[in-house]
């Protein structure tokens, strides 16, 4: 079965840094993208980036280039988004997904994890 | 441009036919896709490759697309299907991604 597992909610205050995680399983890590979506209170789904673990090539949103860093680690078939310096305003669900090389959809969605910025 | 324009809401009676539109520039050059939003939840894909359903999904969920447009049908709507639909696409290159602006489908 595939599964990709995130990390727990956090809640930080703005300027701090934070990396949040993506375990997937159930398949070969290394053969398919990892997407990070970003959904803002009560707002549309963003796409911020992806990531190719075989070989981490990474593809920024030019909304979110910059903003953010997604990583990833083959060896344990984990995905990572992270920020240096947060903002109130990064406030929101962010959700990892699977995506086909080759396709342009995602098939498996994470359980999404909540982000709160505030002083 | 990459954006997808969807209408923000659709309301339907249980039993009749749901069609929710979306359009882009993008949608004239690659597949779109639609994935079901349940409140609380993660999204699920429903359609993909404009009209092709991926298995568990119910018959009654089908897809289109024409030109700049594509277009998510839910035929014989049930209470479960109230949610919010994406539909999504990309450019040739695999470089840009864009989600539409959501519609939010509720049953009467």
């Amino acid at each position: 079965e595939v599964q990709l597992v995130q990390s727990g909610a956090e809640v930080k205050k703005p300027g701090e840094s934070l990396k949040i995680s993506c375990k997937g399983s159930g398949y070969s890590f290394t053969s398919y993208w990892i997407a990070w979506v970003r959904q803002m209170p009560g707002k549309g789904l963003e796409w911020m980036g992806i990531i190719y673990p075989g070989d981490s090539e990474t593809r920024y949103s030019p909304s979110f280039q910059g903003q953010i860093t997604i990583s990833a680690d083959k060896s344990i078939s984990t995905a990572y988004l992270q920020w240096s310096s947060l903002k109130a305003s990064d406030t929101a669900i962010y959700y990892c997904a699977r995506k086909q090389a080759g396709e342009y959809y995602i098939d498996y969605w994470g359980q999404g994890t909540l982000v709160t910025v505030s002083s | 441009s990459y954006e997808l324009a969807q209408p923000p809401s659709v309301s339907v009676s249980p039993g009749q036919t749901a069609r929710i539109t979306c359009s882009g520039d993008a949608l004239a050059k690659q597949y779109g896709n639609w994935y079901q939003q349940r409140p609380g939840q993660a999204p699920v894909l429903v359609i993909y490759k404009d009209r092709e359903r991926p298995s568990g999904i119910p018959e009654r969920f089908s897809g289109s697309g024409s030109g700049r447009t594509l277009t998510l049908t839910i035929s014989g709507v049930q209470a479960e299907d109230e949610a919010d639909y994406y539909c999504q696409s990309a450019d040739n290159s695999g470089i840009f991604y864009v989600f539409g602006t959501g519609t939010q489908v509720t049953v009467l």
